[in-house]
């Protein structure tokens, strides 16, 4: 399995601001998803990164609120943008299992409280 | 109605008790099963993957799938504290990347 480092680990925002939120991989992977996991509810996908081109995003998710950037094979970032409390959850980032990818591994995430 | 469903819990058993934790599902698409477990702060763990209806051990835990009646299971043998966490099951259909999870069952095992 993949070692996902992911930071922040937790983070409180004013209301308005921006935060990004960075995804390390220890190897090189074709996709990464970003999942939203609110209280009481599941996972949820937000979208996928492919290297090299823009992300598909879930509906319900658009580019201006949460851009993404994925610049390599490793690598991955999520901005929450102008924050709301609604926004306040924890989002994960996860890879496919090299190998086995049909397995998804996951970062241990970061923790959003926006006030 | 939710493509899958999980009880929240929470549950709370004794150490050394068999646990069941379960989910439902409407779509008949799923080919792929999972359970994940998380702990608190913590991002989910793959324990168990099945692709096919029947039951597969790992150790003290047993994933089970009836396809035929949209059913999931994991069970946990001889329960350890250590397995206290939330559990989520989640799938896929053969076509797809996306993973649909359940909302997690929240198990506490104490002493």
């Amino acid at each position: 399995s993949a070692v996902i480092s992911q930071k922040p680990s937790r983070d409180i925002c004013q209301r308005g601001t921006s935060l990004t939120i960075q995804c390390q991989v220890d190897s090189q992977v074709t996709m990464m998803f970003w999942y939203r996991q609110q209280p009481g509810q599941s996972l949820t996908l937000i979208a996928t990164a492919n290297q090299g081109s823009e992300a598909t995003y879930e509906s319900g998710f658009v580019i201006d609120k949460f851009p993404i950037s994925r610049p390599n094979l490793t690598f991955s970032t999520l901005t929450v943008s102008n924050m709301s409390p609604e926004d306040s959850s924890i989002y994960l980032c996860s890879v496919e299992g090299g190998s086995e990818p049909e397995k998804l591994f996951f970062g241990s995430g970061t923790q959003l409280s926006v006030l | 109605q939710k493509e899958v469903e999980q009880d929240p819990g929470p549950l709370s058993v004794p150490e050394g008790a068999i646990v069941s934790l379960n989910c439902t599902y409407s779509n008949s698409a799923f080919q792929y099963f999972m359970w994940y477990r998380q702990y608190s702060r913590k991002g989910p763990e793959l324990l168990m993957y099945t692709y096919s209806s029947g039951n597969k051990e790992d150790g003290r835990f047993t994933a089970q799938v009836d396809k035929s009646s949209k059913y999931i299971s994991l069970f946990i043998r001889d329960s350890q504290p250590s397995d206290s966490a939330t559990y989520l099951c989640a799938m896929r259909s053969y076509n797809t990347d996306k993973l649909i999870f359940g909302t997690g069952t929240r198990l506490q095992v104490f002493p």
